[in-house]
């Protein structure tokens, strides 16, 4: 039982150039969510999915795409990076009302 | 705009002291508030509280639910190195959704 898995765990980038971060989950739970964490602002909400096939746009959602592919998963996309969304990305699940699990966080570096 | 503010933001101990977390908040249909302790990674779980005045406790830590003040409070008693760590403070609404404060981190000295 692994949880909730995160790929990649670190990544560079150049600024304009996209990428995909991935998120799986083997707890069976219907909502994921997509945060970032910055120094001294805690975890701000992307985009989150209550359930397969359903998206919503967060706090902060500019910049980011996402897709529920299934009940497991749940990716994020940066089309065209920028040196604004250098940050810790964390994805989380949870199946009782509240209570999320997160998964490691990929640290991602735009240039 | 719903809002989670902790304090302090960063506090430094020594080893066996008793440290007191501050969280408050502004939040419409509020369902639920958590505390989170995250260490070099994810963060992990710790607390759920939903009513007033019942003490949730594990160990060393435990925390509390003030609905008229808008607050809620962490106790760690007997710190020890290994409590060193960021602890987030989190409140659920009836949206689904967790707005989290800014977080405090605490470092405990031996």
């Amino acid at each position: 039982n692994a949880g909730v898995t995160q790929t990649p765990k670190f990544q560079v980038l150049k600024t304009g150039q996209s990428m995909t971060l991935q998120c799986a989950q083997d707890m069976n739970h219907n909502s994921m969510y997509w945060y970032r964490q910055d120094p001294g602002m805690g975890l701000r909400l992307i985009y989150y999915s209550a359930s397969e096939g359903t998206t919503d746009k967060g706090e902060v959602p500019n910049g980011y795409n996402v897709s529920r592919l299934n009940k497991r998963e749940f990716s994020l996309r940066l089309e065209s990076a920028a040196p604004s969304q250098t940050s810790v990305y964390f994805c989380a699940s949870s199946e009782i009302a509240d209570t999320q699990y997160f998964g490691p966080g990929t640290r991602l570096t735009v240039l | 705009e719903d809002k989670v503010v902790q304090s302090p933001l960063s506090l430094v101990v020594h080893e066996g002291d008793t440290v007191t977390l501050n969280c408050s908040y502004e939040v419409t249909n509020f369902r639920s508030l958590l505390w989170y302790k995250q260490e070099k990674k994810a963060p992990t779980f710790l607390f759920m509280l939903t009513s007033s005045g019942i003490e949730k406790k594990s160990g060393r830590l435990s925390s509390i639910l003030d609905k008229k003040e808008l607050s809620s409070i962490l106790n760690i008693t007997a710190t020890q190195t290994g409590d060193s760590a960021i602890y987030l403070c989190a409140v659920g609404s009836n949206t689904g959704k967790l707005i989290f404060g800014q977080g405090t981190t605490l470092q405990v000295k031996p």
